[in-house]
């Protein structure tokens, strides 16, 4: 069965700062990872994905990831962290070889200091 | 841009009543979901959906629960005799293909039950 575990669910960090959300996977195929972003009241938006071409992907808003296959690993970063960065994160695992469901982690709040 | 509407954004019943939340997913996307957020928590898979039968379904998931795609663009998410417990955000979620996995949300239908 497939799972990710985020480490901690609440991440504060001050303007101008590193983002490092963590998060672990769990999958018996090559899976496809993705984070995703929730602004209060809104849907989950892709902030990317992983999909066994690049191990390092870039997204959207400045954030990316980096797939490590050696620890399991898909911590979500961002250089200069910004007021509007400001949100829930989750990340996900799908199975590459099928499976119609993505599974989410319990989610990291990002709260953003000025 | 194409996007997944979801109707209503909130309802309210009381305990014991049938529930019908409406999607409208992205027109051509073939695969179909609902998830679940119970308020604070994470984000549950519930079903998925595709060539007009369940692919998949979760333990959440039971009798009390249905989903049905009644014409060309509507896929709806029927809960009968609603429970306290089912009060959550229920967001409806389309992929245009399993080989990238992205899912795009709506914004949600929050339902509570009194």
């Amino acid at each position: 069965a497939q799972s990710v575990t985020q480490l901690g669910s609440h991440v504060s960090v001050s303007e101008g700062a590193l983002v490092l959300l963590r998060c672990n996977y769990s999958s018996s195929v090559p899976p496809y990872l993705f984070w995703y972003v929730q602004y209060p009241n809104q849907g989950l938006q892709l902030l990317l994905k992983y999909t066994s071409a690049a191990t390092l992907v870039k997204g959207i808003n400045g954030f990316e990831a980096e797939f490590k296959k050696s620890e399991t690993s898909f911590h979500l970063t961002k250089p200069s962290a910004h007021m509007s960065d400001a949100a829930e994160y989750f990340c996900a695992v799908s199975g590459s070889t099928g499976g119609f469901k993505t599974i989410f982690g319990a989610g990291t709040r990002l709260f953003v200091k000025a | 841009e194409p996007e997944v509407t979801q109707t209503p954004s909130h309802q309210v019943t009381q305990m014991g009543q049938e529930v019908i939340l409406r999607c409208v997913p992205i027109s051509n996307h073939l695969y179909f979901y609902w998830y679940r957020q119970i308020l604070g928590q994470k984000v549950e898979f519930l079903v998925s959906f595709y060539n007009n039968e369940i692919s998949e379904k979760s333990e959440i998931f039971d009798d009390q629960f249905s989903v049905e795609r009644p014409d060309g663009s509507n896929f709806t998410l029927k809960i009968r005799s609603t429970k306290l417990e089912d009060s959550a955000m229920y967001f409806c979620a389309s992929s245009e293909s399993l080989r990238t996995g992205e899912l795009f949300f709506g914004e949600g239908s929050r339902l509570t039950v009194l």
